[in-house]
């Protein structure tokens, strides 16, 4: 199976500052992740997915890099903001066709100060 | 679009009772998934649906029941509430499990106490 972690289950940032939020996978195997963020009392909310082809990914403001060699993925946001306060996970898919299985990590806060 | 919706928003039930979660999404999305949230953990699968007539289990499928007759709808039914199944239960649905782009949406959750 996966199993997926985040490295630090707290981070805590200035505003303005840039944010890294890091997230291992076990299962080599795994071809898509996706980064979600959940704000206190919602459901989450997707942010950025990438594919095991590619290496980096880029939305607004954040990006996602993806190193197979280790099985590590991080999100990075620029420009941090007082509304990007929320949990992030991270969720990966194993390849192989059929396989639906969504596995999410256990989340890191993040907390912008003023 | 209303997205993803779930109902009721939430619940107390008594040991041994069953209920059915409500999920309904008018985006047309093939694929639905359930999932339960616990505190300080990450969201964990419970069943998916593939598209209509197509379920399947995820993590942690034990205690409860799904059925998908139409796209739209996804219940999710548990059988014999346990205080184990405390927990927030979400509903997701995309267009396909995978594939960049491709969103999943995820509705506002069920808070589901069993006493």
């Amino acid at each position: 199976g996966e199993s997926v972690g985040l490295h630090l289950p707290t981070l805590s940032v200035q505003e303005g500052d840039n944010s890294i939020i890091n997230c291992a996978y076990s299962n080599s195997a795994s071809d898509y992740f996706i980064w979600y963020k959940q704000e206190s009392g919602k459901g989450p909310q997707f942010i950025i997915d990438i594919r095991s082809n590619m290496d980096k990914r880029q939305g607004q403001r954040v990006t996602v890099l993806l190193n197979k060699t280790v099985k590590h993925l991080s999100l990075q946001i620029a420009a941090t903001q007082p509304g990007d306060s929320a949990v992030y996970f991270c969720a990966a898919l194993p390849g192989g066709g059929s396989n639906y299985k969504l596995t999410f990590g256990k989340g890191t806060l993040l907390t912008v100060n003023p | 679009n209303a997205g993803v919706t779930q109902t009721p928003k939430f619940q107390v039930l008594k040991t041994g009772q069953s209920m059915t979660l409500q999920c309904a999404q008018d985006m047309n999305h093939e694929y639905m998934s359930w999932y339960r949230q616990d505190p300080g953990m990450g969201l964990r699968l419970i069943h998916y649906s593939v598209g209509a007539g197509i379920t399947d289990q995820g993590e942690v499928p034990n205690g409860y029941n799904v059925s998908r007759s139409t796209t739209e709808d996804f219940p999710l039914r548990l059988l014999s509430a346990a205080p184990s199944q405390t927990s927030v239960y979400f509903c997701a649905s995309s267009y396909s499990p995978s594939g960049t782009g491709n969103e999943q949406f995820f509705g506002p959750g069920t808070r589901l106490t069993v006493l």
